[in-house]
């Protein structure tokens, strides 16, 4: 069955960076690309951008365009997602999310890695 | 950017009582070959969103036939025809026809 499993939670100051981990199972990695959302309390989703798992091509969603970095290891199914100058406001749930484009997109998701930004 | 706007924001309903989201759209969400990528997900306290629906009314795989959605370019709608205590959460609306964006969420609780 589809799975991602994604890192554990993680405590960083403002400034520092933060790298989430989604390892996948299940199905064809390269023949996918993968999402990554993040929920912070009190807001509604936001979409960080995508990343294929053939090529690695990426696009970011513009708020996080020079903060945000995708990649992926196909040797291990991984895709990371990496934030920069964390600020407080960057404290939130991330999951990553398969992206089915054209079709059932954000089909199967992790179960959510919760960083916290605080001094 | 495509901004999403559910109604309402909070939405009490009895055991075995119908429920109705409505999700609209800033702009139109047919895409240029016709399809309309609107979705909707479904969150549980203390778990990830689930998918619901996609491409504006097709059920995804393994989610009871209770939920259906219908609608057409920017006004859409989730119903719930009779619900279920396991079906209290969030629920968000979400476009993927232009980059994505969600909606803010609907809080169902049971009333």
């Amino acid at each position: 069955q589809v799975q991602l499993v994604q890192s554990g939670p993680e405590v960083k100051k403002p400034g520092a960076s933060v790298k989430v981990s989604c390892k996948t199972s299940g199905y064809p990695f390269t023949s996918y690309f993968v999402h990554w959302v993040r929920l912070a309390p009190g807001q509604g989703p936001e979409w960080l951008g995508i990343i294929n798992g053939h090529g690695g091509y990426t696009a970011y969603a513009e708020k996080f365009r020079g903060r945000v970095t995708m990649t992926r290891d196909p040797s291990t199914s991984t895709i990371y997602m990496e934030l920069s100058s964390l600020r407080f406001e960057d404290t939130a749930v991330y999951y990553c999310a398969r992206a089915n484009l054209g079709d059932s997109d954000f089909d199967y998701w992790g179960q959510g890695s919760l960083v916290t930004v605080s001094s | 950017d495509i901004v999403l706007t559910q109604a309402p924001l909070s939405l009490p309903v009895a055991l075995g009582q119908p429920a109705s989201i409505s999700c609209r759209s800033s702009q139109s969400l047919v895409y240029q070959d016709g399809t309309t990528f609107l979705s909707w997900l479904h969150q549980r306290p203390g778990q990830p969103p689930r998918l619901l629906i996609y491409k504006v009314s097709q059920r995804f795989s393994g989610v009871p036939d209770r939920f259906s959605g219908s609608g057409a370019g920017t006004d859409f709608t989730l119903k719930i025809s009779r619900v279920e205590a396991e079906d209290v959460g969030i629920y968000y609306c979400l476009q993927t026809t232009q980059f994505r964006t969600f909606g803010q969420g609907t809080k169902l609780e049971i009333k």
